[in-house]
């Protein structure tokens, strides 16, 4: 069973549509969570940490469920330019913060 | 601004061939890591390395050997290239006493053997 596992898609959505990713973790140990986001071709860059709390960045809200070890993304008021690969991360903090990436969801927005 | 360069955005090599694929970071970080992508797989890290002349086995080592001789270079080595080795290979770097969201990388190398 893969650490991070996420559904790899395509997720095929129109603009303003919104969209929701989901991601779920096996080590219970794990301390901090990110997704990151890939852009065909380049390296991934960070799109936002994941809170207990949940939290929210313009059009971008995370939440995280520790006791079901649950990642969600929801994506509101889809644009062009969020069509991109986004990868569920989860992170083991100590001298050199060991980070585990989930195979990625590919979002399609189309006009 | 944060810069971690790779050496080669693209590199055919042949089978039996050794692969030098070079990192350089300008943050001063102490932590810098080597990882392969492949599809379906996500990324999965080959080595890492603490300081100088540190460096540990991350959780797909075999095949590869990392060199970390100066704090902003750390170089991953592919002694005898095998076509299973063809991916996407990324480099990072991190602060050590930096928070996990500050890992940075470089754009990639694209390896492909023949």
């Amino acid at each position: 069973r893969k650490e991070v596992e996420q559904d790899p898609g395509p997720f095929n959505v129109p603009e303003g549509a919104t969209v929701a990713f989901n991601c779920t973790y096996s080590n219970s140990a794990s301390q901090s969570f990110f997704w990151y986001r890939q852009d065909c071709r380049k390296e991934p860059k960070l799109l936002m940490s994941v809170y207990s709390s949940g939290n929210e960045d313009g059009r971008f809200t995370a939440q995280l469920n520790r006791a079901s070890q649950y990642i969600s993304l929801l994506i509101r008021d889809s644009k062009l330019s969020d069509s991109a690969t986004y990868l569920c991360v989860v992170g083991f903090s100590g001298g050199y913060n060991k980070l585990i990436f989930g195979a990625g969801t590919r979002l399609a927005v189309h006009p | 601004d944060v810069k971690v360069t790779q050496s080669s955005r693209y590199l055919v090599k042949r089978t039996g061939e050794k692969v030098f694929l070079e990192c350089v970071q300008d943050m001063d970080h102490e932590n810098m890591f080597w990882y392969r992508q492949d599809p379906g797989l996500g990324l999965r890290l080959i080595y890492f390395s603490y300081d100088v002349k540190m460096k540990e086995k991350g959780d797909i080592p075999e095949g590869y050997s990392v060199s970390r001789e100066k704090k902003e270079r750390f170089s991953l080595i592919l002694e005898s290239a095998s076509t299973n080795q063809t991916s996407m290979y990324l480099c990072a770097s991190h602060a050590r006493q930096g928070a996990p969201d500050t890992q940075y990388f470089g754009p990639g190398t694209r390896l492909t053997v023949l």
